[in-house]
């Protein structure tokens, strides 16, 4: 496809499990970004990947939370022992460098009952 | 630190030009940007300036950057329905991940 692909679009689980969320950037793109976005709150930087370069993890919210980057396209976000505030929409956006324009994903809304 | 801050409601009549202001806190900021989100659907980028330009026009669009206030704004001129949705502001500084704001939602009226 043209654009970045997240997955699932929709996922529902229950609080105390783990979830993976899935992006697939545009092909060719070096940078890929992960972001959050809870109702009222606007978009939450969590993490960010740059070609082979160690990711810049600062912006996770706690240890519960991690992410990789296989062979520098896929990346699959993990939320361990989900909790009812990680209930929020996730985007994945690309880059084909990390100073141009960033295009995103649909999105993946995540809820935790 | 890193903060953007947007009004997070702006209502305008069809056909008016909206005006969609963002305020930055990071003077070292090297891009900004506006998106466009609109319900159900991921970001759009709409445009966006580098940080020693002041304005930047794209058709319906004009972006204005004052650098001295850290101020950015995005106008639409003859705003259609197909205009509403939520516009965020973000900024890029130096090799870091975007920072956006909390968005402001563009109500279009009849």
């Amino acid at each position: 496809g043209a654009g970045v692909s997240q997955s699932p679009s929709n996922k529902v689980t229950e609080k105390g499990k783990d979830v993976e969320l899935r992006c697939d950037p545009i092909s060719g793109h070096t940078a890929l970004y992960w972001y959050r976005q809870s109702l009222g709150q606007g978009l939450e930087f969590l993490i960010y990947f740059q070609g082979n370069s160690a990711p810049d993890k600062s912006g996770l919210p706690s240890d519960r939370f991690s992410a990789e980057r296989t062979g520098g396209s896929v990346s699959t976000l993990t939320i361990q022992r989900t909790q009812q505030e990680d209930s929020a929409v996730y985007l994945c956006a690309s880059s084909l460098a990390r100073e141009t324009e960033a295009f995103f994903g649909q999105g993946t809304r995540l809820t935790v009952v | 630190g890193e903060d953007v801050e947007q009004s997070l409601f702006l209502s305008v009549r069809e056909g008016d030009s909206s005006v969609i202001n963002c305020t930055y806190t990071d003077s070292s900021s090297t891009y900004l940007y506006w998106y466009k989100q609109e319900p159900g659907a991921g970001l759009q980028l709409l445009t966006y300036i580098f940080s020693n330009m002041d304005m930047k026009q794209d058709q319906r669009l004009t972006v204005l950057l004052n650098k001295k206030d850290k101020h950015l704004s995005l106008r639409i001129a003859d705003t259609q329905t197909g205009d509403s949705a939520i516009y965020f502001c973000a900024e890029r500084v130096g090799a870091d991940g975007l920072t956006f704001g909390k968005g402001t939602h563009l109500i279009i009226q009849p």
